[in-house]
């Protein structure tokens, strides 16, 4: 089975701050990884993706992520935090066309 | 940019009524999955639909609950018999070879 663990239900930071969610996965087999944000009232919007070849992952908005086996760990960065930022952060793992296995979210707040 | 849509935004139903949420994938996807958010919560995989059939669904997908694609481009999730604990945002999402899923801005379905 799989699963996904995401520290910190809230995490706060200054406009211009670094962003640091944790994420931290669980699986039998080599993972599909996946960030999605949710704005308010809004659905899931794919942020990055890993699905085994380079192990740092762009995505959009200037968000990143960092694929180590070692710490079975795909933490979600960006340098530099916009007021624009502040949603809710899913990570999730899925071993192929197959279920996504979300975490319980992290939300980001952003203060100017 | 294709999207996935879902209709209605919002349903409100009786303890008891069946509902039907609709879906339209993205055109060229062949994967399909129905998932729930209850408020507050993580998002939880309900079913997958593949060529036809389900491949995959989750405890919570009992007999209750249904899909179907009845015309090639619709994909229907339906609840027979609906209970207060189905109030929840029922998002649709899309699949393509590349193991990426598009999400749906959901349906909030809230049951009296």
């Amino acid at each position: 089975a799989q699963s996904v663990t995401q520290l910190g239900s809230h995490v706060s930071v200054s406009e211009g701050a670094l962003v640091l969610l944790r994420c931290n996965y669980s699986s039998s087999v080599p993972p599909y990884l996946f960030w999605y944000v949710q704005y308010p009232n809004q659905g899931l919007q794919l942020l990055l993706k890993y699905t085994s070849a380079a192990t740092l992952v762009k995505g959009i908005n200037g968000f990143e992520a960092e694929f180590k086996k070692s710490e079975t760990s795909f933490h979600l960065t960006k340098p530099s935090a916009h007021m624009s930022d502040a949603a809710e952060y899913f990570c999730a793992v899925s071993t192929g066309f197959q279920k996504l296995v979300f975490g319980t979210g992290t939300r980001l707040l952003v203060s100017p | 940019e294709p999207e996935v849509t879902q209709t209605p935004s919002h349903q409100v139903t009786q303890m008891g009524q069946e509902v039907i949420l609709r879906c339209v994938p993205i055109s060229n996807h062949l994967y399909f999955y129905w998932y729930r958010q209850i408020l507050g919560q993580k998002v939880e995989f309900l079913v997958s639909f593949y060529n036809n059939e389900i491949s995959e669904k989750s405890e919570i997908f009992d007999d209750q609950f249904s899909v179907e694609r009845p015309d090639g481009s619709n994909f229907t999730l339906k609840i027979r018999s609906t209970k207060l604990e189905d109030s929840a945002m029922y998002f649709c999402a899309s699949g393509d070879r590349y193991n990426e899923q598009f999400f749906g801005p959901g349906t909030r379905l809230t049951v009296l």
